[in-house]
Parts: structure tokens; sequence; C-alpha cells
């Protein structure tokens, strides 16, 4: 199985700042034959079921803000929030869609300082 | 409205049964693939089975394989999850979710979720 490992567990940013939380898979999510990451982000928030915001590492959803941004390759990824806002607040995971058992990452919180 | 609503959560004892249905709406629901999510209270998000758009492909994570089955009815445009020897550790919130192709990848819609408790 690939194990996603997400870092931190939880970090406090201030309103207008970066927050960056990085996923790192046990194993390459990169499938050479048409050199795409197969990994997304979720944003949960509180009471709420998961929310699609980014697939294929960098392609964001249709009405997910652009201060939402994804990057990485291979077993290295990030996502950035550029400005973070009230609503941001949720916790945050990454999924590999490589192979099954899908597998999702531990989860990183994010909170407001 | 394109929607996911699960029904058939609740309380259960240890080694019983229960079948969980998602009813989905707006959407040609036998295009996509579907799954179940699971999420232990305060815990993270676990994959539970998939099933391919063409309804031919069914996949397991291991903690559940032999015990749960996924299945549809493509005319009732419902998802099932039927949870045979339910244990306490299967205890969570379980989403239905539907994948962006008929293919088992990610999820780009989700259920509100039932709640399964397996308890004495």
């Amino acid at each position: 199985d690939i194990v996603m490992t997400q870092s931190p567990d939880s970090l406090a940013v201030s309103l207008g700042e970066r927050a960056t939380i990085n996923c790192k898979s046990s194993q390459s999510v990169l499938y050479s034959s048409n050199n795409k990451n197969y990994l997304a982000w979720y944003q949960q928030k509180p009471g709420q079921p998961p929310k699609l915001l980014i697939s294929w590492a960098s392609t964001r959803e249709s009405g997910v803000p652009d201060r939402f941004s994804g990057s990485g390759s291979g077993t290295d990824f990030t996502l950035t929030i550029s400005s973070l806002q009230a609503e941001d607040v949720a916790v945050y995971y990454c999924q590999q869609y490589y192979t099954t058992p899908l597998t999702f990452g531990g989860g990183t919180k994010v909170e407001i300082k | 409205e394109v929607q996911l609503l699960e029904s058939g959560g609740g309380l259960v004892q240890p080694g019983g049964s229960l079948r969980l249905s998602c009813a989905a709406s707006g959407f040609p629901f036998s295009n996509y693939a579907m799954s179940w999510v699971r999420q232990a209270p305060g815990k993270g998000l676990e994959w539970v089975s998939s099933l391919s758009g063409s309804g031919a492909n069914t996949y397991y994570a291991d903690s559940v394989k032999g015990r749960f089955t996924i299945s549809r009815d493509t005319s009732k445009n419902t998802l099932y999850l039927q949870m045979n020897s339910l244990k306490a550790e299967d205890t969570a919130v379980y989403y239905c979710a539907k994948d962006r192709t008929g293919l088992v990848r990610f999820f780009d819609l989700w259920g509100r979720g039932t709640l399964v408790t397996v308890s004495s």
C-alpha cells in the first residue's frame, strides 16, 4: 500500500499570511506514460463532508479560490494557501489514486493565529 | 440538483449486519465510479470500497474485504454497501462519494454521511 504522510499535523497562521501543507507518498504517484501525478487535495470543515480542491497535484477545481495552489511531483507535494482567510479554517487531506487501495494522508488542521 | 444522500446507518451489535444506501441525483449515475469512504469519530478519512462506472470492477480495503459488499441499482440511481460481521472498529461516519470519471480515482462529490455505531 502507498502510505501518505502529511506534515505538520496542525498549523496556526495569521490572517493574510501563507499556509503550507506537505504531503509525502511512500512511492511515486507519477504515472510515466502520461506524466501525471495521481494526487488530490481535499478540505474538510467541521461538521461537513470533504470538498475536492485540487486534482492531478495542481489542477484547481472550478470555484476554488486561486489562493489555493498545489505543487510537487513524484513523492513530494505541497498545498499552499497564499493568503489565509477565516473561512479556510479546516482540516486538509491529500489522497493518492495511483493504485488501490486508495489512501489518504492523516490530515493537517489549519487554524488562525 | 447534483447530490448524494446516504441512509441506513444506526446502532448495531458486534457481529451484526447493516446495509447502507446512497441515492444519487442530478447526474448520469451509471457513467461514474462510486465509492464509500469512512471517518471514525475524531479521525481521518479511510477509503472503504469502490465500484467502477461500468459496474464490472469492485475494490475493497483489506480491513473490510470478505465482510462488506458494494453494489448498485442503476434503475434506482442508488449505491449500496452491505456490511456483515461488523466490528467495533467499523464505527464511523460513512460517506458516499462520486468519482470524476468511470475509473476509480478521486472524489468530486460527497454526501453528508451516515453514522454507523457498532456497540453492545
